[in-house]
């Protein structure tokens, strides 16, 4: 079965400083793996994604992450942040043969990153 | 751009009601998810459906059913709200296998 953890529940950042918020996932083969981001009150909003390839991955917001297949890690990373990243972060990790039932993310339990100004 | 709506943001129900949960997308996804969203336990995978009629359960499917009647909704039903189902609840679609999911904007649910 596959898994996901982030082990950083709470973060906090002085705003301009840089970010990463870690991954690691257990999964049988190379999954599709995802980050998301969470503002108060709102529904989930996908920031970057890895599917293959090259294993650094460019998102929005000034967002990368960084797949590494011998650590099982996708770290996200923003080297300037802004008071507006102030959110919940989830990792997500997806199947990449079809089980027969749907594709079903596993999804970490989330870092709330707090940043002072 | 894919949207996912859900028909409420909050909803004040009583113990025993029976309470719908709305979603609808509209861009064709095969597959669609509800999930529950509780402080320090992430998102947890109440049902999903993966084509018309069909559905599967999640991690935490007790209390609950769902209905998708057609491609583009799914609902979730309590039979009979109680206290401990209090929550967030976001849906979700995706196209195919192991793509990335859309999420609505959740519907806080509040059962006195």
């Amino acid at each position: 079965a596959q898994s996901v953890t982030q082990p950083d529940i709470h973060i906090t950042v002085s705003e301009g400083a840089s970010l990463e918020l870690r991954c690691n996932y257990s999964y049988g083969a190379t999954p599709y793996l995802f980050w998301y981001v969470q503002s108060p009150g709102q529904g989930l909003q996908l920031l970057l994604k890895y599917f293959s390839g090259d294993t650094l991955v460019q998102g929005i917001k000034g967002f990368e992450a960084e797949f590494k297949r011998s650590q099982s890690s996708f770290n996200l990373r923003k080297p300037s942040v802004h008071w507006s990243d102030a959110a919940e972060y989830f990792c997500a990790v997806g199947p990449t043969t079809f089980t027969g039932g749907g594709n079903k993310l596993t999804f970490g339990t989330g870092t709330q990153l707090k940043v002072e100004l | 751009d894919v949207k996912v709506t859900q028909s409420s943001r909050y909803l004040v129900k009583r113990t025993g009601e029976k309470v719908f949960l709305e979603c609808v997308q509209d861009m064709d996804h095969e597959n669609m998810f509800w999930y529950r969203q509780d402080p320090g336990l992430g998102l947890r995978l109440i049902y999903f459906s993966y084509d018309v009629k069909m559905k599967e359960k999640g991690d935490i499917p007790e209390g609950y059913s769902v209905s998708r009647e057609k491609k583009e909704r799914f609902s979730l039903i309590l039979e009979s709200a109680s206290t401990n189902q209090t929550s967030m609840y976001l849906c979700a679609s995706s196209l195919w296998a192991g793509n990335e999911q859309f999420f609505g904007p959740g519907t806080r649910l509040t059962v006195l």
